[in-house]
């Protein structure tokens, strides 16, 4: 069973049409749940770590929120440039590994 | 900016051969990572590596994979005898800090078995 399910898949937006992605889990203990951006051949980029529900996090365009359940990651007037693939890590507590879902790519349209 | 830097970018191996994949971290971190992700697949972790030794590892490291951290600023990833389900694009990751906070990513190589 995935404990990292990121919805939708992919995505296209307008530039300038905001939405949010979602990141939902489900783990015994959360350690941690991280956001990465991920352009086609390259290496992930971090974004952000949340550790408690409730907690945001900001940069530029983008804001991560956190529940007890989810997190999700909206963007606010998004550029081309945003395309990418958005991936989330959750890190739970005990000896289990960092698990990726399996991301959403964006696209946006100029 | 310091970066991540990793070679070969590519690497084509027969079945059963040794490969050493090799990282250079960004200078002054201290924390090191390999994962792995199968074309059109998710990023899987391998391995956590700190004050040189493992910290944490997933059920892929088995045996056939070891890291080393031979000198100041290298970081190897090994795969002993490589199968073909080990073609994937490999990515090398370093942070000051523990807990997968602020990792930052190589650009990958991408190992090919045949």
């Amino acid at each position: 069973e995935d404990q990292v399910t990121q919805s939708p898949e992919a995505l296209r937006l307008q530039e300038g049409e905001s939405s949010s992605l979602n990141c939902s889990y489900t783990v015994s203990g959360l350690r941690g749940l991280f956001w990465y951006r991920q352009d086609p051949g390259k290496g992930p980029e971090f974004l952000f770590t949340l550790y408690s529900a409730g907690e945001e996090k900001e940069k530029e365009r983008l804001k991560a929120t956190l529940t007890k359940k989810e997190s999700f990651l909206h963007i606010t007037a998004p550029k081309p440039e945003d395309s990418a693939t958005y991936l989330c890590a959750v890190l739970n507590s005990g000896n289990t590994p960092l698990v990726f879902g399996k991301g959403t790519r964006l696209s946006v349209i100029a | 900016e310091p970066e991540v830097t990793q070679t070969p970018s590519h690497q084509v191996t027969q079945m059963g051969q040794e490969v050493i994949l090799r990282c250079v971290p960004i200078s002054n971190h201290l924390y090191f990572y390999w994962y792995r992700q199968i074309l059109g697949q998710k990023v899987e972790f391998l391995v956590s590596f700190y004050n040189n030794e493992i910290s944490e590892k997933s059920e892929i490291f088995d045996d056939q994979f070891s890291v080393e951290r031979p000198d100041g600023s290298n970081f190897t990833l090994k795969i002993r005898s490589t199968k073909l389900e080990d073609s994937a694009m490999y990515f090398c990751a370093s942070s000051t800090s523990g807990g997968y906070n602020e990792q930052f990513f190589g650009p990958g190589t991408r190992l090919t078995v045949l």
